[in-house]
Protein backbone atom coordinates (compact mmCIF):
# COMPACT_ATOMS: atom_id res chain seq x y z
CA UNK A 1 0.00 0.00 0.00
CA UNK A 2 1.70 3.38 -0.93
CA UNK A 3 1.11 5.79 2.15
CA UNK A 4 0.15 9.75 1.62
CA UNK A 5 1.71 11.69 4.10
CA UNK A 6 -0.50 15.35 4.04
CA UNK A 7 1.53 18.63 5.77
CA UNK A 8 0.62 20.62 7.86
CA UNK A 9 -2.69 19.17 9.10
CA UNK A 10 -4.43 22.74 9.59
CA UNK A 11 -3.34 25.16 8.05
CA UNK A 12 -4.76 28.76 9.17
CA UNK A 13 -4.81 32.03 6.88
CA UNK A 14 -6.46 34.86 5.65
CA UNK A 15 -8.64 35.60 2.56
CA UNK A 16 -5.90 36.64 -0.09
CA UNK A 17 -3.02 35.01 1.65
CA UNK A 18 -1.22 31.80 -0.51
CA UNK A 19 -1.64 28.35 0.72
CA UNK A 20 0.47 25.80 -0.05
CA UNK A 21 0.13 22.21 0.83
CA UNK A 22 1.96 19.48 0.25
CA UNK A 23 1.50 15.30 -0.06
CA UNK A 24 4.47 13.13 0.09
CA UNK A 25 4.33 9.42 -0.69
CA UNK A 26 5.74 6.22 0.84
CA UNK A 27 7.59 5.51 -2.74
CA UNK A 28 7.45 6.86 -5.91
CA UNK A 29 3.47 7.42 -7.52
CA UNK A 30 5.28 9.05 -10.87
CA UNK A 31 2.74 11.79 -12.11
CA UNK A 32 -0.53 9.61 -10.72
CA UNK A 33 -1.28 12.13 -7.87
CA UNK A 34 -4.27 14.09 -7.29
CA UNK A 35 -5.54 16.47 -5.13
CA UNK A 36 -9.62 17.14 -3.93
CA UNK A 37 -11.60 19.39 -2.75
CA UNK A 38 -14.39 18.90 0.12
CA UNK A 39 -16.67 21.26 2.38
CA UNK A 40 -18.93 20.05 4.85
CA UNK A 41 -21.59 17.47 4.06
CA UNK A 42 -20.37 17.62 0.44
CA UNK A 43 -18.32 14.86 -1.77
CA UNK A 44 -14.83 15.83 -2.46
CA UNK A 45 -14.34 17.35 -5.54
CA UNK A 46 -11.41 16.42 -8.00
CA UNK A 47 -9.41 19.90 -8.55
CA UNK A 48 -5.93 18.53 -9.67
CA UNK A 49 -5.05 15.16 -12.01
CA UNK A 50 -1.55 14.02 -13.11
CA UNK A 51 -0.10 15.79 -10.63
CA UNK A 52 -0.68 19.23 -12.28
CA UNK A 53 -3.64 19.47 -14.38
CA UNK A 54 -6.42 21.69 -13.75
CA UNK A 55 -9.99 19.59 -13.95
CA UNK A 56 -12.76 21.45 -15.71
CA UNK A 57 -13.90 24.44 -14.23
CA UNK A 58 -10.96 24.70 -11.54
CA UNK A 59 -9.86 28.32 -11.24
CA UNK A 60 -6.58 29.62 -12.12
CA UNK A 61 -5.61 29.99 -8.51
CA UNK A 62 -5.29 26.46 -8.11
CA UNK A 63 -1.96 24.64 -9.46
CA UNK A 64 -0.09 21.46 -8.85
CA UNK A 65 3.67 20.43 -8.73
CA UNK A 66 5.46 17.73 -8.15
CA UNK A 67 6.30 14.21 -9.30
CA UNK A 68 7.97 11.21 -8.15
CA UNK A 69 7.38 11.51 -3.79
CA UNK A 70 6.73 15.10 -3.34
CA UNK A 71 3.70 17.03 -4.26
CA UNK A 72 2.43 20.86 -3.44
CA UNK A 73 -0.81 22.53 -3.77
CA UNK A 74 -0.97 26.15 -4.01
CA UNK A 75 -3.85 28.39 -3.92
CA UNK A 76 -1.94 31.65 -5.03
CA UNK A 77 -4.87 33.90 -3.37
CA UNK A 78 -7.11 32.61 -1.43
CA UNK A 79 -11.25 33.12 -2.01
CA UNK A 80 -13.51 32.69 0.85
CA UNK A 81 -14.98 29.90 -0.77
CA UNK A 82 -11.46 27.58 -0.93
CA UNK A 83 -11.62 27.04 2.60
CA UNK A 84 -12.11 23.62 3.10
CA UNK A 85 -10.38 20.41 3.16
CA UNK A 86 -7.84 19.53 0.58
CA UNK A 87 -7.37 15.70 -0.49
CA UNK A 88 -4.43 13.94 -2.30
CA UNK A 89 -4.83 10.86 -3.64
CA UNK A 90 -2.51 8.35 -5.95
CA UNK A 91 -3.54 5.57 -8.52
CA UNK A 92 -0.04 4.21 -8.89
CA UNK A 93 -0.60 1.31 -7.19
CA UNK A 94 -4.37 0.75 -5.96
CA UNK A 95 -6.01 3.97 -4.59
CA UNK A 96 -4.98 5.42 -1.48
CA UNK A 97 -5.57 9.08 -0.12
CA UNK A 98 -3.96 11.11 2.16
CA UNK A 99 -5.58 11.84 5.79
CA UNK A 100 -6.10 15.87 4.64
CA UNK A 101 -5.13 19.15 4.91
CA UNK A 102 -7.71 21.69 6.30
CA UNK A 103 -7.32 25.41 5.36
CA UNK A 104 -9.25 27.76 7.81
CA UNK A 105 -9.73 31.09 8.31
CA UNK A 106 -7.09 32.64 10.36
CA UNK B 1 -23.86 15.41 -17.10
CA UNK B 2 -23.28 12.35 -15.86
CA UNK B 3 -24.85 12.88 -11.89
CA UNK B 4 -25.07 9.68 -9.29
CA UNK B 5 -27.38 8.77 -6.75
CA UNK B 6 -26.42 6.20 -3.63
CA UNK B 7 -29.64 4.23 -1.83
CA UNK B 8 -30.30 1.86 0.32
CA UNK B 9 -30.54 1.28 4.12
CA UNK B 10 -29.14 3.66 6.22
CA UNK B 11 -28.66 1.12 9.44
CA UNK B 12 -27.38 -2.19 9.00
CA UNK B 13 -26.80 -5.03 11.74
CA UNK B 14 -23.37 -6.44 12.55
CA UNK B 15 -22.54 -9.68 10.77
CA UNK B 16 -24.93 -8.83 8.12
CA UNK B 17 -24.89 -7.78 4.90
CA UNK B 18 -24.15 -3.71 3.51
CA UNK B 19 -26.30 -3.19 0.37
CA UNK B 20 -25.94 0.18 -1.94
CA UNK B 21 -26.67 0.68 -5.44
CA UNK B 22 -26.05 4.04 -7.40
CA UNK B 23 -28.11 5.18 -9.93
CA UNK B 24 -26.33 6.64 -12.69
CA UNK B 25 -27.93 9.43 -15.16
CA UNK B 26 -28.05 9.72 -18.97
CA UNK B 27 -27.49 6.09 -20.14
CA UNK B 28 -23.74 6.47 -18.73
CA UNK B 29 -23.81 3.11 -17.52
CA UNK B 30 -23.43 1.45 -20.47
CA UNK B 31 -21.75 3.89 -22.52
CA UNK B 32 -17.62 2.81 -22.07
CA UNK B 33 -16.79 6.27 -20.98
CA UNK B 34 -16.63 5.42 -17.09
CA UNK B 35 -15.49 2.76 -15.08
CA UNK B 36 -17.60 2.89 -11.52
CA UNK B 37 -15.94 2.52 -8.04
CA UNK B 38 -17.14 2.91 -4.29
CA UNK B 39 -15.16 4.80 -1.88
CA UNK B 40 -15.67 5.68 1.80
CA UNK B 41 -14.90 7.77 4.63
CA UNK B 42 -15.16 7.42 8.05
CA UNK B 43 -13.19 9.84 10.95
CA UNK B 44 -11.07 6.91 12.21
CA UNK B 45 -10.03 5.97 8.26
CA UNK B 46 -10.56 8.85 6.34
CA UNK B 47 -10.93 8.55 2.67
CA UNK B 48 -10.74 4.35 1.61
CA UNK B 49 -11.21 3.40 -1.77
CA UNK B 50 -13.42 -0.03 -1.90
CA UNK B 51 -13.21 -1.34 -5.02
CA UNK B 52 -13.89 -1.13 -9.06
CA UNK B 53 -15.83 -2.14 -11.66
CA UNK B 54 -14.62 -1.29 -15.00
CA UNK B 55 -16.29 -1.23 -18.79
CA UNK B 56 -14.55 -4.56 -19.51
CA UNK B 57 -17.11 -5.78 -16.53
CA UNK B 58 -13.86 -6.62 -14.77
CA UNK B 59 -13.76 -5.94 -10.96
CA UNK B 60 -10.85 -4.39 -8.60
CA UNK B 61 -10.93 -4.31 -5.02
CA UNK B 62 -9.15 -2.59 -2.11
CA UNK B 63 -6.70 -5.67 -0.70
CA UNK B 64 -7.89 -5.07 2.58
CA UNK B 65 -11.91 -5.62 1.86
CA UNK B 66 -11.41 -7.84 -0.87
CA UNK B 67 -12.80 -11.32 0.83
CA UNK B 68 -16.34 -9.62 1.95
CA UNK B 69 -16.82 -6.90 -1.50
CA UNK B 70 -18.90 -7.38 -4.53
CA UNK B 71 -18.96 -4.76 -6.92
CA UNK B 72 -21.66 -5.59 -9.83
CA UNK B 73 -23.36 -3.64 -12.54
CA UNK B 74 -27.25 -3.68 -14.05
CA UNK B 75 -26.98 -1.75 -16.96
CA UNK B 76 -30.61 -2.48 -17.49
CA UNK B 77 -31.46 -0.74 -14.59
CA UNK B 78 -28.81 2.15 -15.21
CA UNK B 79 -27.07 1.31 -11.82
CA UNK B 80 -24.34 -0.71 -9.94
CA UNK B 81 -24.19 -2.07 -6.44
CA UNK B 82 -21.92 -2.80 -3.84
CA UNK B 83 -22.65 -5.19 -1.24
CA UNK B 84 -20.14 -5.89 1.80
CA UNK B 85 -19.91 -9.11 3.53
CA UNK B 86 -19.94 -9.76 7.99
CA UNK B 87 -20.19 -5.45 8.97
CA UNK B 88 -18.68 -4.60 12.48
CA UNK B 89 -19.08 -0.77 13.67
CA UNK B 90 -15.45 0.03 11.73
CA UNK B 91 -17.67 -0.10 8.36
CA UNK B 92 -19.64 2.72 9.67
CA UNK B 93 -18.94 5.77 7.00
CA UNK B 94 -20.24 7.90 4.57
CA UNK B 95 -20.35 5.89 1.05
CA UNK B 96 -19.45 7.27 -2.27
CA UNK B 97 -20.17 5.86 -5.31
CA UNK B 98 -17.94 7.80 -7.86
CA UNK B 99 -16.98 7.52 -11.63
CA UNK B 100 -14.03 7.42 -13.35
CA UNK B 101 -13.07 8.05 -17.01
CA UNK B 102 -12.27 5.22 -19.07
CA UNK B 103 -10.38 7.62 -21.60
CA UNK B 104 -7.64 10.55 -21.00
CA UNK B 105 -7.12 13.52 -20.20
CA UNK B 106 -9.05 12.24 -16.66
CA UNK B 107 -8.21 8.55 -17.42
CA UNK B 108 -9.12 6.73 -13.83
CA UNK B 109 -9.61 9.68 -11.73
CA UNK B 110 -12.25 10.30 -9.35
CA UNK B 111 -14.85 12.48 -10.49
CA UNK B 112 -17.93 13.02 -10.68
CA UNK B 113 -18.49 11.83 -7.11
CA UNK B 114 -22.48 10.73 -5.86
CA UNK B 115 -24.03 12.51 -3.12
CA UNK B 116 -23.08 9.79 -0.34
CA UNK B 117 -24.89 8.38 1.84
CA UNK B 118 -23.99 7.66 6.01
CA UNK B 119 -24.62 3.99 6.38
CA UNK B 120 -24.13 3.16 10.37
CA UNK B 121 -23.72 -0.33 11.97
CA UNK B 122 -25.33 -1.16 15.09
CA UNK B 123 -27.52 -3.17 16.50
Amino acid sequence: EIVLTQSPATLSLSPGERATLSCRASQSVSSYLAWYQQKPGQAPRLLIYDASNRATGIPARFSGSGSGTDFTLTITSLDPEDFAVYFCQQRADWPTFGQGTKVEIK
Amino acid sequence: QVRLVESGPGLVKPSQTLSLTCSVSGGYISSGDFHWSWIRQSAGKGLEWIGRIYTSGTTNYNPSLKSRVTISEDTSNSQFSLKLSSVTAADTAVYYCVGSSSTRPKLNWFDPWGQGTLVTVSS
